[in-house]
């Protein structure tokens, strides 16, 4: 069975600073990850994937992910955070039937 | 290309009744994902269809709730003699492939609101 754990219900940071939302997974096999996030009243938009090759993956609106095989972590991280990325983010592992994590609320504060 | 489209956004039902919920998943997609959101809690994978074809109900409880996705129109995911534990936000998402490194394509969700 595949998992994926989301630490922190909530993350909050000062606009400028440098952004780590943590995620980690459990799965057979290699693992297919995803980060996706959530705006008030709205549906999931995926901001990024590691499917293989390098472990530092870009996405949209500047965000970036590193895959640690070792650590079974995928964090989500943004060297320089804004107040319009206060949002809910979701890890989730594989796709398809894609098992998701709780989510974590980033707050940015002006 | 429209998104993936959802209706109603909000539904509004007594306990007892029926309710239907679509999705129209983006064009040239044929794979379907429904999910329900609990207030403060992720996403639960309900079923995953493809046309014509359930391809895994494992999420869905086993009474009361069917979805299907016929060869025209959109899926539907039905919740018949609605309790009030079935308030919450439903989510269908769709994609082009069935592959396990796909990225998925959402809707802005039904919330559905039992009195």
């Amino acid at each position: 069975a595949q998992s994926v754990a989301q630490p922190e219900d909530q993350v909050n940071v000062a606009e400028g600073n440098p952004l780590t939302v943590k995620c980690t997974y459990s799965v057979s096999g290699n693992p297919y990850l995803f980060w996706y996030v959530q705006y008030p009243n709205r549906g999931l938009q995926f901001l990024l994937k590691y499917i293989t090759g390098d472990n530092l993956v870009k996405g949209s609106y500047g965000f970036e992910a590193e895959f640690n095989k070792s650590q079974t972590s995928f964090h989500l991280k943004k060297p320089s955070a804004l107040v319009s990325d206060s949002a809910l983010y979701f890890c989730a592992v594989n796709a398809g039937k894609s098992t998701f994590g709780d989510g974590t609320t980033l707050t940015v504060k002006p | 290309n429209a998104g993936v489209m959802q209706n109603p956004r909000h539904l509004v039902r007594r306990r007892g009744q029926e309710a239907r919920l679509r999705c129209s998943p983006m064009k040239g997609h044929s794979h379907v994902y429904w999910y329900r959101q609990l207030p403060e809690e992720g996403l639960k994978f309900m079923v995953y269809l493809q046309k014509e074809n359930i391809i895994d109900e494992s999420g869905m409880p086993k009474e009361r709730f069917s979805a299907e996705f016929p060869k025209e129109g959109p899926s539907i995911l039905r919740i018949q003699q609605v309790v009030r534990g079935d308030s919450a936000a439903y989510f269908c998402a769709s994609s082009h492939d069935a592959a396990t490194n796909e990225k998925l394509f959402f809707g802005s969700g039904t919330q559905l609101s039992v009195l």
